[in-house]
């Protein structure tokens, strides 16, 4: 069974501060994609990031980038430079057998 | 770009009423959709795969005969909420994959929250 952990329910960053949210997953499968979605209070999800488990550079998307730690099962999201904006609930998910799997998000609140 | 809508974007509705969901992939060709639902606070939990001109496929512990899912075409599926109740009550959100592309190419929709009272 495939699963996504995100153990950091809520963080608080200063504007400007780089910040890392956690994300674990677990998977039998050889082949497999994780991703970054970030959801402000308005709902809709925003695609962020994507990193396929055969990629050898770890994924980047301006101020986003992907540690991918494929032996630690590790896929933490990096944010550069915070801006008010960033605020949001993120999500981190895995695609496999056909569908995606979210975990269960981090609150991310930046300061000004 | 790939566009996806929803409508309505948010509707209540008396319990025992039956409540339907468009999702629209504007300027491209889907064959697999995906509904979810959101409670408030939590992550997005699958409901259902949906493919154009087949019967969808449902996720554990989610009752077809009560998220009735029509793939009617290439840019449309529908979820109905039948004899809804206020548990149903949520943020459902759809996802349309773009044909001949890699699953990680999904585009969500803005969402409907749904409320029954």
């Amino acid at each position: 069974a495939q699963k996504i952990t995100q153990t950091q329910p809520g963080m608080f960053v200063q504007e400007k501060e780089a910040v890392t949210l956690d994300c674990t997953y677990d998977t039998s499968d050889p082949s497999y994609g994780l991703f970054w979605y970030k959801q402000p209070s308005s709902g809709e999800m925003i695609f962020l990031i994507y990193q396929g488990s055969y990629d050898q550079q770890n994924a980047t998307e301006g101020r986003y980038s992907l540690n991918f730690q494929k032996a630690r099962k590790s896929a933490n999201l990096v944010i550069s430079a915070s801006q008010l904006g960033d605020s949001a609930m993120y999500f981190c998910a895995m695609e496999g057998a056909s569908k995606i799997i979210f975990g269960s998000g981090t609150r991310l609140s930046i300061r000004p | 770009g790939a566009v996806v809508s929803q409508h309505p974007s948010w509707v209540i509705c008396k319990s025992g009423t039956s409540v339907k969901i468009e999702c629209r992939s504007l300027d491209f060709q889907a064959t697999t959709m995906f509904w979810y639902r959101q409670f408030p606070k939590q992550s997005l939990m699958l409901m259902a795969t949906s493919n154009e001109g087949s019967k969808a496929t449902y996720e554990q512990g989610v009752e077809k005969d009560k998220f009735l899912i029509n793939h009617a075409s290439l840019t449309l599926s529908t979820l109905t909420v039948t004899s809804a109740h206020p548990e149903d009550s949520s943020f459902y959100i759809c996802s349309a994959e773009k044909i001949g592309r890699a699953i990680h190419e999904q585009y969500f929709g803005p969402g409907t929250r749904l409320t029954v009272t």
